[in-house]
């Protein structure tokens, strides 16, 4: 079973510009997340869907950051204008929706920007 | 609000010794605490979760409400063993609250 993909595994841009990141994640996860560290800080809680609803948006850091899940499926976090902090690594984790709570979180590879 | 800390970025041990990575947490509710491990050039994983009391690889981890505190623990530390080692809170909302990760390396 393939695992949670994120594309690009990297990405360098200049400030200003704009980044698509994509994530794939496990067949039939409802649940899907995003995640962000900055160097030499925390891995931190980006937001939370639930199919193609946003679930929880309370970690974005602002209105430069767009999340979608169209469909239910994959998921792009577009960054535009993209600014020197938002260099990092972002991660994406999916999980099932066993209806237990606490499902356990899958993640991807991460994709590592570098605003320059 | 809640918060994850781990006081060691860089923990080293010899081969065959035992290891403590230490987690201390803060939540007002009823707390989901998980390690995660992220080995060389590998994504991050689950190692284990305090519901499952579960030992994996070698590895335990209690949860100390008086203390709040979810140390993770090997009697003997394997040099496969270094890695980043990330404890984590999970809330209601099922968002994860990570700690800042500490870096085990294992000396031959």
């Amino acid at each position: 079973e393939a695992g949670v993909t994120q594309f690009p595994s990297h990405s360098v841009i200049e400030k200003g510009q704009t980044v698509t990141l994509r994530c794939d994640p496990i067949s039939g996860h409802d649940n899907l997340y995003w995640y962000r560290r900055v160097m030499g800080k925390e891995i931190k809680f980006l937001l939370h869907f639930v199919k193609e609803s946003k679930q929880d948006e309370s970690g974005m850091p602002n209105n430069r950051f767009l999340a979608e899940r169209t469909g239910g499926t994959y998921s792009t976090l577009k960054v535009q204008p993209a600014e020197l902090e938002d260099s990092g690594v972002y991660f994406c984790a999916s999980s099932q929706d066993t209806g237990r709570g606490t499902d356990t979180q899958y993640f991807g590879p991460g994709t590592r920007l570098t605003v320059l | 609000a809640q918060r994850v800390t781990q006081p060691e970025k860089l923990l080293s041990v010899f081969k065959g010794a035992p290891v403590e990575l230490k987690c201390n947490y803060s939540y007002s509710g009823s707390p989901e605490l998980f390690w995660y491990v992220q080995y060389s050039r590998q994504r991050l994983q689950l190692l284990l979760r305090h519901i499952s009391r579960e030992s994996i690889k070698g590895f335990t981890a209690d949860l100390n409400k008086g203390e709040t505190s979810f140390h993770l623990k090997k009697p003997f530390a394997q040099e496969e063993d270094s890695a980043m080692y990330y404890c984590a809170l999970q809330t209601g909302a099922n968002n994860l609250f990570f700690g800042t990760g500490t870096r085990l390396t294992v000396i031959p």
